[in-house]
């Protein structure tokens, strides 16, 4: 079992829908969260972190933390073609000062 | 301000030769990360360096590979004898601490012939 998890995709979803993408970490004194968007032939860029449970919102994008289920997940709203890229999920064990990013989910947004 | 930056942004080289990457981190960030991105795949974590202590090299996939970090600033990937299969984008990460976010360099396109 891999310590992050995503859904390698594709997901294909039309433009204007949300777009949701999920993570599970293994780890349960992981602390910190992060989301990557990485377009084709670049290098990743952070969109958001969270670090406690609920949701954070920023712009389209909210990410989503349930500690108690080790889930994080980022539901993009009125997705864009724009938006098309992998998504990296990313967690931290504080403790540990480890991080570990999942292998990426990768979002088609349909005209 | 100035984010990471990576050079050379492309390098060819032939089967044998060694050759060294180069990592200039955000200023004042004390964790610097080195990563493997082969095509279509994930991150590789290859190692990591934490202000003054002792790197975590973990990850070098053989002794070929090694990593120094001078004056807690820039650091150099070197690959000597390179193989066909070390082939990929070689990305280099900062963070203020470990238990930051992390900020990425835009990458070394290593092609070995």
């Amino acid at each position: 079992q891999k310590e992050v998890e995503q859904n390698s995709g594709p997901l294909s979803v039309p433009e204007g829908a949300i777009a949701s993408l999920n993570c599970t970490y293994s780890d349960r004194v992981s602390q910190s969260f992060f989301w990557y968007r990485q377009y084709s032939g670049k290098s990743p860029e952070l969109i958001m972190s969270i670090y406690s449970n609920g949701d954070k919102e920023d712009g389209r994008f909210t990410a989503q933390l349930n500690k108690a289920s080790q889930y994080v997940s980022l539901l993009i709203r009125d997705s864009q073609p724009s938006d098309s890229a992998t998504y990296l999920c990313a967690v931290i064990n504080t403790n540990a000062g480890k991080s570990t990013f999942g292998d990426g989910t990768t979002l088609t947004v349909k005209p | 301000g100035a984010g990471v930056s990576q050079s050379p942004s492309n390098k060819v080289t032939e089967k044998g030769k060694d050759v060294e990457l180069r990592c200039d981190p955000i200023s004042g960030h004390t964790a610097l990360y080195w990563y493997r991105q082969s095509l279509g795949q994930g991150l590789e974590f290859l190692i990591y360096f934490q202000g003054n202590s002792a790197p975590d090299k973990s990850g070098l996939p053989s002794d070929r590979f090694s990593a120094e970090r001078t004056g807690g600033s820039v650091s150099t990937l070197t690959i000597q004898r390179t193989q066909q299969e070390d082939s990929a984008v070689y990305l280099c990460a900062s963070s203020f601490t470990r238990d930051d976010e992390q900020y990425f360099g835009p990458g070394t396109r290593l092609t070995v012939t």
